[in-house]
Parts: C-alpha cells; sequence; structure tokens
C-alpha cells in the first residue's frame, strides 16, 4: 500500500534560518505529491503540489521537487519566518484512488 | 476561490447527544467529501469518503453506526456523531475535492468535547 514518511520533529529554527523537512514515499504507480500545512487550531492548508516527476512545487518561498529516483518530496525554504511556524504534512495521492495518504506531520516553531 | 467552510468549529456538549458537523464547499462543486479525525500531536486519519448523492465509504475501525454521512448536495456533507462519549473527543475535519485530479481543500476543523 501507499505510505509517507517524514523526518520527525520538532523543528525548531531561529528566522532567516534555511528550512529542509524531509519526506519519502512508497506508492504504485505515479503518484501526485502535496505538502499542505496546518497553522494552531485550524485545518489544512495546501502549501504546494507536484504531479509529475521532476515537477517542482513551489508557494509562499517554499520549494519541493518530486523526485521518482529517490521516492523523495523534501520540502525547503530558504529563509523561514515567525509566521512560518506550523506543523507540515506531505501527503500523496496514488492513481485513481482520491485518499490522501498523510505523513505523521513535523512541528516546525521558528523563534525571533 | 476553493474555500470549504466547517460548521462549528468547536462544540462542547454532555455524554449521551448527538452532535451534527457541517461541511460546505462555498465556491465549487465537490463531488467527493472527505471526514478526517486527528489526535493531538497525531496525524489525519481519514474516518470515511462521501459521494454526493450515495453512501459514504467507511475506512476500517470505523462505525458507521456511530459516524453517520450525509452527502445530499454536490456543496454539502455532514457529520453526525451519534450519542457521543467522551472517547469521541477529537479534532475532526473535512475535505471536498472536484475530482479525480484536483486537490483536497480543508475547512477549519472541528473541536469537539463531549463531558
Amino acid at each position: 500500500g501507499n505510505s509517507v514518511t517524514q523526518m520527525e520533529g520538532p523543528v525548531t529554527l531561529s528566522e532567516e534560518a534555511f528550512l529542509t523537512i524531509n519526506c519519502t514515499y512508497t506508492a504504485t504507480g505515479y503518484p501526485s505529491l502535496f505538502w499542505y500545512v496546518q497553522y494552531p487550531g485550524e485545518g489544512l492548508q495546501l502549501l504546494l503540489k507536484a504531479t509529475k516527476a521532476d515537477d517542482k512545487g513551489s508557494n509562499k518561498g517554499f520549494e519541493a521537487t518530486y523526485r521518482k529516483e529517490t521516492t523523495s518530496f523534501h520540502l525547503e525554504k530558504g529563509s523561514v519566518q515567525v509566521s512560518d511556524s506550523a506543523v507540515y504534512f506531505c501527503a500523496l495521492r496514488g492513481g485513481s484512488n482520491y485518499k490522501l495518504t498523510f505523513g505523521k506531520g513535523t512541528l516546525l516553531t521558528v523563534n525571533p | 476561490g476553493a474555500v470549504v467552510s466547517q460548521h462549528p468549529s468547536r462544540v462542547i456538549c454532555k455524554s449521551g447527544t448527538s452532535v451534527k458537523i457541517e461541511c460546505r464547499s462555498l465556491d465549487f462543486q465537490a463531488t467527493t467529501m472527505f471526514w478526517y479525525r486527528q489526535f493531538p500531536k497525531k496525524s489525519l486519519m481519514l474516518m470515511a469518503t462521501s459521494n454526493e448523492g450515495s453512501k459514504a465509504t467507511y475506512e476500517q475501525g470505523v462505525e458507521k453506526d456511530k459516524f453517520l454521512i450525509n452527502h445530499a448536495s454536490l456543496t454539502l456533507s455532514t457529520l453526525t456523531v451519534t450519542s457521543a462519549h467522551p472517547e469521541d473527543s477529537s479534532f475532526y475535519i473535512c475535505s471536498a475535492t472536484e475530482g479525480i485530479n484536483q486537490p483536497q481543500h480543508f475547512g477549519d476543523g472541528t473541536r469537539l468535547s463531549i463531558l
């Protein structure tokens, strides 16, 4: 079956630091990959996505590249802000299945 | 665009009561809606998938008589937690999608607390 493994947090960074949150996946076929962000007390918001190999999703300074050879979709941002503090979920959707498979989430805290 | 509204955002009620949570897609037609449960500091657990006009498909281990799902229109799905007990206390989140190649858009969640 499908699965997503992302680095366990929590991750604590200073403002303007470089961020990487690792995500690897196992899936049959050619899944679509997503990063979602959850701010405290809220639902999930789609941060970025990639639907095929070598696609790069980007939004709000965050980037992730769909690497089929390493089955990875690592999230990066060059300079984090305090407002980026949230839980980040990597997810995949495989083939004809609507269902999303989520990683366990990574809590990011950015200190001023 | 692609806004999903979930209501209420928070509910506190006594054990034994039933609670209804609404999930609406405000600016698109949601052929499929999903209901998730999220435990503290944990990932989202898919409870069920509902397609407009048909019965919901429940994930293994989820009691369909406990968690009633109705998806009567392309913009509204409801989850009713029947005879709620303290162990049902959780954060419930819905999502909606226009179709198979479209992303899921999430509501802001409902914090359910059963006393």
